[in-house]
């Protein structure tokens, strides 16, 4: 997808293990969000970041945690990788948010990510 | 819990037929909006409708939003088979804020 890339594509990991996880963007925009998908849960909200080293939690949240050093960059991290966390990670970014100028996010591609 | 529920579930339709999807949803929001996600792929803005708007439409796409129901629907019209993708609504978390929950998703098979 322009303007957002997310790497890697596909990861196998260990149980146990920290594995991080990254989104890039080259828009400018100010916010940037980390998304899980599961068959029957549909997308669900882990972070977000609202500005350089402006990061809060989503609804899950628990065994995540984020980093933003940069506008560009916005790291995932399992801090312990356990088998719940096999899922498709998507990072999703969008522009400055105002009631008239609004229109929605812009996806990466997902990462694939096996815990076993 | 999610905020937004999308109904049906799955949906397979003929060519050119009309597909409509639901949405619900619990507390009041400032905006909703749809999304398309093909296999494998991540999602793509549809539309995004107002809470003080009825009705929004974007070429083959109409979008209503029902506040005092809680409801939104979509309605693709004259499918075609590339429509076939799954099909999400996601509101803001909390009224005025940057935080979208998005529902479970209707999958749309349109057959050729």
């Amino acid at each position: 997808d322009a303007g957002i890339t997310q790497s890697p594509r596909h990861k196998v990991t260990e149980t146990g293990t920290p594995v991080t996880l990254r989104c890039h963007q080259t828009e400018n925009h100010r916010y940037m969000y980390w998304y899980r998908q599961d068959p029957g849960h549909g997308l669900r909200l882990i972070h977000y970041s609202y500005g350089v080293k402006d990061t809060d939690k989503g609804e899950v949240s628990d065994g995540y945690s984020v980093s933003r050093s940069k506008t560009e960059d916005f790291l995932l991290t399992l801090e312990s990788a356990t088998s719940s966390q096999t899922s498709v990670y998507f990072c999703a970014i969008s522009e400055s948010f105002t009631e008239s100028a609004y229109y929605g996010y812009t996806f990466g591609s997902g990462t694939r990510l096996t815990v076993v | 819990s999610q905020q937004g529920e999308e109904d049906p579930q799955a949906l397979s339709i003929q060519e050119g037929e009309n597909a409509t999807m639901n949405c619900s949803y619990k507390t009041s929001i400032n905006n909703l909006q749809w999304y398309r996600q093909n296999s494998g792929r991540g999602l793509v803005h549809l539309i995004l409708i107002r809470s003080n708007e009825r009705e929004k439409h974007s070429g083959r796409l109409r979008v209503t939003l029902d506040t005092s129901k809680k409801s939104s629907s979509l309605l693709i019209t004259a499918s075609r088979a590339a429509d076939t993708a799954s099909y999400f609504c996601a509101t803001d978390a909390t009224s005025g804020t940057y935080k979208y929950i998005f529902g479970t998703g209707t999958r749309l098979k349109v057959l050729a």
